[in-house]
Formats: structure tokens, sequence, C-alpha cells
């Protein structure tokens, strides 16, 4: 496991109902990203938080709203999911600033949406 | 868009051959990024090139950097069956946005 916790490991929600997965980082990082990976497609970036700073939303609907509290915490607020939002949700972390953006990914949440 | 396109899609070796992963790109980067996935788990980064750089070791792995074709490749020697994974290339345009290729699937078979 790396330094990059994200709860919970599993979800399996309703199209109507609400849950938020969590993302906390122990680096002392001041960027953190969601991440969406599906099967048979690219890894797709939908959030960065730079010093608590949304900077990236990258044409994500708005069932999806990130919030990010502090440096150290990340959160992916879910409603009224679709199907096909089915996926495994990675949370990273980085040094914001520094010259080589190595990200420190989470383990990830699986997500399956009924 | 998609940056990085890694190629083969799957490959499957005999433990102790090598492995040659192949990752092209379309625009400039600042630094191209090498990262293992475990079968439904979290990115785990390996190793970073930077443009001005051809070539680069790390242990078992080497990666080289071809900036005038746009592709990166990553050779694994002496596999073992723990590198059975998904390797996925990024490239790093800057605005600490990585962009990831599709990755391949790597087979180790004892």
């Amino acid at each position: 496991e790396t330094g990059v916790t994200q709860t919970p490991r599993h979800l399996v929600m309703g199209m109507t109902n609400k849950k938020s997965l969590k993302c906390e980082q122990h680096l002392g990082h001041n960027a953190m990203y969601w991440y969406k990976q599906s099967a048979k497609k690219p890894l797709e970036l939908m959030f960065v938080y730079s010093l608590e700073e949304r900077v990236e939303n990258n044409s994500v609907p708005s069932r999806f709203s990130p919030e990010c509290p502090n440096s150290s915490h990340l959160f992916l607020h879910l409603h009224t999911l679709q199907p096909e939002d089915s996926a495994l949700y990675l949370c990273a972390s980085s040094q914001a600033g520094h010259s080589y953006n190595e990200q420190f990914f989470g383990p990830g949440t699986r997500l399956t949406v009924l | 868009s998609q940056q990085g396109e890694e190629d083969p899609q799957a490959l499957s070796i005999q433990e102790g051959e090598n492995a040659t992963m192949n990752c092209s790109y379309k625009t400039s980067i600042n630094n191209l990024q090498w990262y293992r996935q475990n079968s439904g788990r979290g990115l785990v980064h390996l190793i970073l090139i930077r443009s001005n750089e051809r070539e680069k070791h790390s242990g078992r792995l080497r990666v080289t950097l071809d900036t005038s074709k746009k592709s990166s490749s990553l050779l694994i020697t002496a596999s073992r069956a723990a590198d059975t994974a998904s390797y996925f290339c990024a490239t790093d345009k800057g605005a600490q946005k990585l962009v990831f290729g599709q990755g391949t699937r790597l087979t180790i078979n004892p």
C-alpha cells in the first residue's frame, strides 16, 4: 500500500442514492487528483486540486462533486449516478510546483451502480 | 485527447524472458513516466525519464525516450511472475496533468 488511502474499497449503489468517496494522503503533498478507470479505456482525469483549489475539471458531469477541505483530504460526492458510471475510481497525490509530477495512487474504490 | 498509446495491448511471455513495451505520444512533453498496476489496484510509479534524457535504468527496468519519434520503450529484463500487471506510460506536459495511455497487459507464465 502507498501513502494514499481510499475508502470504501467497494461500493454498490442505486441510481437514486447519494454516497461519498474519501481519499487521504499521508505524504505531505499539496495536489490531489480523481481519476476514473473503466474497462478497456485509458485512465480519465476527472479533477485536480492544487493547494486546495480546483484547477482542473475535465468536463465531468455534475452528478460528481469533488470537495477538498484541506491538502490531505479529498472527497468525491456522488448522486443520481448512471450504470455507466460503474468503474474504479482512483485518487492520487503529488507535490505541486515540483519539476517532476510523480503521482502516488491509492488502491481505488470499485463502484458499481445498479 | 489521448496522449500516450501503448503497444502491444497484451503481452504474454515465459518467466526469465525479457518484456518490451512501447509508448507513442503526439505532442511535446516535459517528461514521460511509466506506472504499473496490479489487477484492480492503484498505479505504482516505476520510472521517470526527462525530455532531455535518452535512456534510464532502474534495477531490471530500462526506459528509452526518442523525442524525434515521440516514442518510449520500457524493457523489463529477466521477468518474474510478480511482474504480471498492466503497464502504463504517462506524458507530463506540465500544469500538474498527466495523460495516461491505455496500457499493456503483461502476463508472465511460470
